[in-house]
């Protein structure tokens, strides 16, 4: 697609329940970023895909937030056991690796809303 | 501990004046800093990139300055009009892209 594309733009769920997330990348792109972003916040990191490399997991806030990308192309952002505090906004975006500015191509988002 | 901080998390400027914001970040030895602008409801949007060598950046009506030694960068928008409110985030590459707080700013008629 033209753009980075993310499903599904809206999602309430039941504390307790397990939601997934997914992330489609422009086409060639190797590096793919997952941020989180609260109400009225930044944007904070959560995980770094680059290549074949191991991702940067450092941000991952817990154990039950979890994320693979398969083939090199499409991510899903897994979170088990959801909590009220983990309402917000999760952006994905990708970049072109080895382009020397880093531009990063944002997606719409998917809104967290767990009650 | 690393930080990257955006003072004056709102910002109201008249219109046609110059709007300028701030990043200032610590512990961190950037490659480069971008810019981006983020309307609400939408993921953000890259605006420009200065690199640790470059002092200064310009695209149109924005500029961009980059001080290593202060740790600090300055975005200025020229002649500002309402369509430029929106927040605006600057962010630092080390490993990975990590981003300020953002400063929301808004452009009064």
């Amino acid at each position: 697609g033209a753009g980075v594309s993310q499903s599904p733009s809206n999602k309430v769920t039941e504390k307790g329940k397990d939601v997934e997330l997914r992330c489609d990348p422009i086409s060639g792109h190797t590096a793919l970023y997952w941020y989180r972003q609260s109400l009225g916040q930044g944007l904070e990191f959560l995980i770094y895909f680059q290549g074949n490399s191991a991702p940067d997991k450092s941000g991952l806030p817990s154990d039950r937030f979890s994320a693979e990308r398969t083939g090199g192309s499409v991510s899903t952002l897994t979170i088990q056991r959801t909590q009220q505090e983990d309402s917000a906004v999760y952006l994905c975006a990708s970049s072109l690796a080895g382009k020397s500015t880093g531009e990063l191509f944002f997606g719409e988002g998917s809104r967290l809303t767990v009650l | 501990s690393q930080k990257i901080e955006q003072n004056s998390e709102a910002l109201n400027i008249q219109e046609g004046k110059t709007a300028t914001l701030t990043c200032n970040y610590t512990n961190y030895s950037p490659a480069y800093l971008q810019w981006y602008r983020q309307d609400p409801g939408r993921g953000p949007v890259f605006l420009l990139l200065i690199r640790e060598n470059e002092k200064e950046k310009r695209k149109e009506r924005l500029k961009v300055t980059f001080d290593t030694t202060l740790k600090q960068s300055l975005f200025h928008i020229t002649a500002s009009q309402p369509a430029d409110s929106a927040t605006y985030l600057c962010a630092l590459r080390n490993e990975k892209l990590t981003f300020g707080t953002g400063t929301r700013l808004t452009i009064i008629p």
